[in-house]
C-alpha cells in the first residue's frame, strides 16, 4: 500500500491528452515538492518533472505538472506510442522522514 | 555527461550480506546527495536510502532500517549500500540516483543491479 495514490492504468489514443493523478496528504504532497518519473519497459526511471511543474532540459513541453493542495497531476498532450510507460510520482514525507513514491500508473496509447 | 554505474549485485542466501557500489562520473560527486531506490520484479519503485553530499545525514526506509547502511567515499566518487540480514523480500533491482540538489528530485539514475535473495 503506497503512501501516494495513483490510478493503476490510464489509456488514450495517439494525439490525445491524458492526465495522471497522485493523491497524498499534508505530510507529503501538501508541504513538499512533487516530482514525476517515466519508466519505459526494461529501462531505468527518468525524471520528467521536478519542483511540481518544472521540466529538466530535454523533456518536451508535451509533459506538464501541477499541484493543488494534497494532490498533483501529470499531463501529457499529443500522445505518442513511445510514451507507453509506467509513470511514478514522488515526494518527501515529513512525518516518515522518507521519500515516498506512488504505486505507478501504466500508460497505454491505444 | 552524468554516469552512474552500479555493481555488486548477485544471488545471496537469506540472512546473508552484500555490498553494492555505484561509481559516479560527469558531475561533482561531493556536492550532491545520493539515493538508493529498488524495484522488486513486476512491482513499483521503493525508495531505500538517502545520504547528504558530505555524509552528515542519512535517511532510511522503515523496511531496511537497522539492516542496510548507506555510505559514500567522495575521494573515489563512489556510493555504497551495505545490506545485511537479507530477506527474500529484498529481492529487487537496486538503482542509485543523484539528487537534484536544489529540490528533492532524482535527476539521474544508474542502470540498476539485480539482487536475488534465495536459498
Amino acid at each position: 500500500q503506497s503512501v501516494l495514490t495513483q490510478p493503476p492504468s490510464v489509456s488514450a489514443a495517439p494525439g490525445q491528452k491524458v492526465t495522471i493523478s497522485c493523491s497524498g496528504s499534508s505530510s507529503n504532497i501538501g508541504n513538499n515538492y512533487v516530482s514525476w518519473y517515466q519508466q519505459l519497459p526494461g529501462t531505468a526511471p527518468k525524471l520528467l518533472i521536478y519542483d511540481n511543474n518544472k521540466r529538466p532540459s530535454g523533456i518536451p513541453d508535451r509533459f506538464s505538472g501541477s499541484k493543488s493542495g494534497t494532490s498533483a497531476t501529470l499531463g501529457i498532450t499529443g500522445l505518442q506510442t513511445g510514451d507507453e510507460a509506467d509513470y511514478y510520482c514522488g515526494t518527501w514525507d515529513s512525518s516518515l522522514s522518507a521519500l515516498v513514491f506512488g504505486g505507478g500508473t501504466k500508460l497505454t496509447v491505444l | 555527461q552524468v554516469q552512474l554505474v552500479e555493481s555488486g549485485g548477485g544471488v545471496v542466501q537469506p540472512g546473508g550480506s552484500l555490498r553494492l557500489s555505484c561509481a559516479a562520473s560527469g558531475f561533482t560527486f561531493s556536492s550532491y546527495g545520493m539515493h538508493w531506490v529498488r524495484q522488486a520484479p513486476g512491482k513499483g519503485l521503493e525508495w531505500v536510502a538517502f545520504i547528504r553530499y558530505d555524509g552528515s545525514n542519512k535517511y532510511y526506509a522503515d523496511s531496511v532500517k537497522g539492516r542496510f547502511t548507506i555510505s559514500r567515499d567522495n575521494s573515489k566518487n563512489t556510493l555504497y549500500l551495505q545490506m545485511n540480514s537479507l530477506r527474500a523480500e529484498d529481492t529487487a533491482v537496486y538503482y542509485c540516483a543523484k539528487d537534484h540538489g536544489i529540490v528533492l528530485a532524482l535527476d539521474y539514475w544508474g542502470q540498476g543491479t539485480l539482487v536475488t535473495v534465495s536459498s
